[in-house]
């Protein structure tokens, strides 16, 4: 069975960049499917992030385009989140997850998420 | 940006009693693309309904789904103690590309 497991660190200060990263095991990620950064605020609103493609190429959210970026190591089939110039507002539960491609784009395995504060 | 609207924002029922919950779109989306997680406290949301009415694995058949243009909904036709979570509507657009979620239903058993 696939699985997905975020790691990074759990407190950033404001203004440093966010960086975390997905571990998919189960599965390579250059065999199929989109690979994607979902967010929970405190309160409980889901947001979508971004995703990177098994091909390669990235999608982000416009609201988080000037600031996020989506990347990946084939050798280690991780794939990882940077969000720059983090503030309070940037606080949440951090899920990476997984859509079947040309199907109907539905988020069909999540990670565990992991949980980021932003304080100084 | 699609918004959705998910209502009530919370729900109490009965061991039994049958319920429904509504997620609206302000655009028309395509049933194909409109789909439900449950999500328990503490843990992660977990695809629950696909394409509007399709039971994902696992789940029991006391749940259904329908809907169509901007109007859907999740039925639980008996409702059981394990089935107290928040469910999420969720919808896809192509163009602009776009994932969004509904701000949930909390259904508490009573």
């Amino acid at each position: 069975d696939v699985q997905l497991q975020e790691s990074g660190p759990d407190l950033v200060k404001p203004s440093q960049s966010l960086s975390l990263t997905c571990t998919v095991t189960g599965y390579s990620i250059t065999s199929g499917y989109s690979w994607h950064w979902i967010r929970q605020f405190p309160g409980n609103k889901l947001e979508w992030m971004g995703y990177i493609h098994y091909s390669g190429s990235t999608n982000y959210n416009p609201s988080l385009k000037s600031r996020i970026s989506i990347t990946r190591d084939t050798s280690k089939n991780q794939f990882f989140l940077q969000l720059n110039s983090v503030t309070t507002e940037d606080t949440a539960t951090y899920y990476c997850a997984r859509v079947p491609t040309a199907t109907y784009w539905y988020f069909d395995v999540w990670g565990a998420g992991t949980t980021v504060t932003v304080s100084s | 940006e699609n918004v959705l609207t998910q209502s009530p924002a919370i729900m109490s029922a009965s061991p039994g009693e049958k319920v429904t919950m509504t997620c609206r779109a302000s655009s028309s989306v395509s049933s194909s693309y409109l789909h439900w997680y449950q999500q328990k406290s503490g843990a992660s949301p977990k695809l629950w309904i696909y394409s509007t009415s399709n039971l994902a694995s696992g789940v029991p058949a006391r749940f259904s789904g329908s809907g169509s243009g901007t109007s859907y909904s999740l039925t639980i036709s008996s409702v059981e103690a394990e089935d107290a979570a928040t469910y999420y509507c969720q919808q896809y657009s192509g163009y602009p590309l776009m994932y969004t979620f509904g701000g949930g239903t909390k259904l508490e058993i009573k």
